[in-house]
């Protein structure tokens, strides 16, 4: 089973308007961490944003902001006020914590792509 | 801030060939991963390593080594390049103490690698 599912391989938004980029996850450990990544055409992965999982309030960093709903195994990314410069592959990533591992679990991306 | 380098970010080779993709990170993290990015299939760990001498099995191993000889450097060995390798490869890097779900991966910008 996926652990990490990102439906949407791509998504369309106007410059200046929020977007919702999903993201569900599936773990019976108790303890693990949430992560999006954005990488650009030229290739860095960035990191944007992490939510906890004992975490109660939902993270935000900026125009960032992490809805995260524990019973639904959701955590989707929200931009608000998109820029052109938010064009490029956003990925959903899991870690896991009760078998000291410390690899990141990612999905398969949602290209975004903002226009004019 | 961490840097994460990698040798090259285009590489081409033929089949066959013996390939290495560098790594190198300057804040002395214990924990360094090599991932391979393809369209549609995400990021796929291919190996990681805790320490020096380190090495442990992600989920695609197959057809690819690794050294870690020293801290900082990371190395991907393709021993006999295939034409299904051709790639995005990503290297990544986090400090395993203290530990937490919710520690970041540091990554470089990335090797294009190309077999023909």
């Amino acid at each position: 089973a996926q652990k990490i599912t990102q439906t949407q391989p791509g998504m369309f938004v106007q410059e200046k308007e929020a977007v919702t980029l999903d993201c569900t996850y599936d773990t019976s450990d108790p303890s693990y961490g949430l992560f999006w990544y954005k990488q650009p055409s030229s290739g860095e992965m960035i990191f944007l944003i992490y939510q906890g999982s004992y975490d109660q309030q939902n993270a935000t960093e900026g125009r960032y902001s992490l809805n995260f709903q524990k019973a639904r195994k959701s955590a989707n990314l929200v931009i608000s006020a998109s820029q052109l410069g938010d064009s490029a592959m956003y990925f959903c990533a899991m870690r896991e914590g009760l078998y000291n591992t410390d690899k990141l679990i990612f999905g398969t991306g949602t290209r975004l792509q903002v226009f004019p | 801030d961490v840097k994460v380098t990698q040798s090259s970010r285009y590489l081409v080779k033929r089949t066959g060939e013996k390939v290495f993709l560098e790594c190198v990170q300057d804040m002395d993290h214990e924990n360094m991963f090599w991932y391979r990015q393809d369209p549609g299939l995400g990021l796929r760990l291919i190996y990681f390593s805790y320490d020096v001498k380190m090495k442990e099995k992600g989920d695609i191993p197959e057809g690819y080594s690794v050294s870690r000889e020293k801290k900082e450097r990371f190395s991907l060995i393709l021993e006999s390049a295939s034409t299904n390798q051709t790639s995005m490869y990503l290297c990544a890097s986090t400090r395993s103490q203290p530990r937490s779900v919710l520690e970041k991966l540091f990554f470089g910008s990335g090797t294009q690698l190309s077999v023909l």
